[in-house]
């Protein structure tokens, strides 16, 4: 058990709908990254936040969006979904901002139909 | 930027034997150097890192892996495999921000 969870476990939504993630973070970490796992793509970084404020960005499409709350909890936002949004969401927590080390959740599956 | 090459995408091995998963990555600053499993089903979880100082890291599980600046690898090791050891191995390369994946070597472990 890393100490990071994501909920929901899993997620099946339609196309052109939205959906919210949610990253609880280690005690005491204030980084908290995003990552897409697809079957095409492989793993990907969308974005990162260090406490409350994006600190760097990754292959984050438009449709998504991300914030961290002052409680340092984190949403990922998915609009307009498509199908090939349909995939493994992970969220990652540090202590630092340049992120040496992560931990990742269990991850939130996103299936789109 | 940085990039990261698994050769294998695929490796088969006998229980009790041993295991080289090799890893090649590519970056024009220094680096830290990751190796992250994935059972079935689960998140990610760190097996070892090189952040400075001793080539040679030791993870958990019985896993090591050595980094070579020369040959820009990072290739992981087990000398003898258990059942338990069947996932997906991720190696992953860090430079000023991002993390950057490699696509992954499934490795399977037969009896």
């Amino acid at each position: 058990d890393s100490g990071v969870t994501q909920t929901p476990k899993h997620l099946i939504t339609a196309t052109g709908q939205r959906v919210t993630l949610r990253c609880s973070p280690r005690s005491g970490d204030l980084s908290v990254y995003w990552y897409q796992q697809s079957l095409d793509q492989g793993l990907q970084f969308l974005i990162q936040y260090y406490n409350g404020e994006e600190r760097a960005k990754g292959n984050i499409l438009e449709r998504f969006s991300a914030q961290q709350f002052p409680d340092l909890h984190s949403e990922l936002n998915l609009s307009s979904l498509e199908l090939g949004d349909s995939a493994l969401y992970f969220c990652a927590s540090s202590p630092t901002s340049r992120g040496e080390t992560q931990y990742f959740g269990p991850g939130t599956r996103l299936l789109v139909l | 930027a940085q990039s990261v090459t698994q050769l294998d995408s695929q490796v088969p091995v006998f229980e009790e034997a041993p295991v080289e998963l090799r890893c090649n990555y590519s970056s024009s600053v220094s680096v830290y150097l990751f190796w992250y499993v994935q059972y079935p089903n689960q998140g990610l979880q760190l097996l070892l890192k090189y952040l400075s100082g001793s080539t040679l890291v030791k993870g958990i599980n019985g896993f090591e892996a050595e980094f070579n600046k020369s040959q820009t690898s990072f290739h992981l090791r087990k000398p003898s495999v258990h059942i338990s050891d069947t996932a997906e191995y991720f190696c992953a390369v860090k430079g000023a921000q991002k993390l950057v994946f490699g696509q992954g070597t499934r490795l399977t472990i037969n009896p």
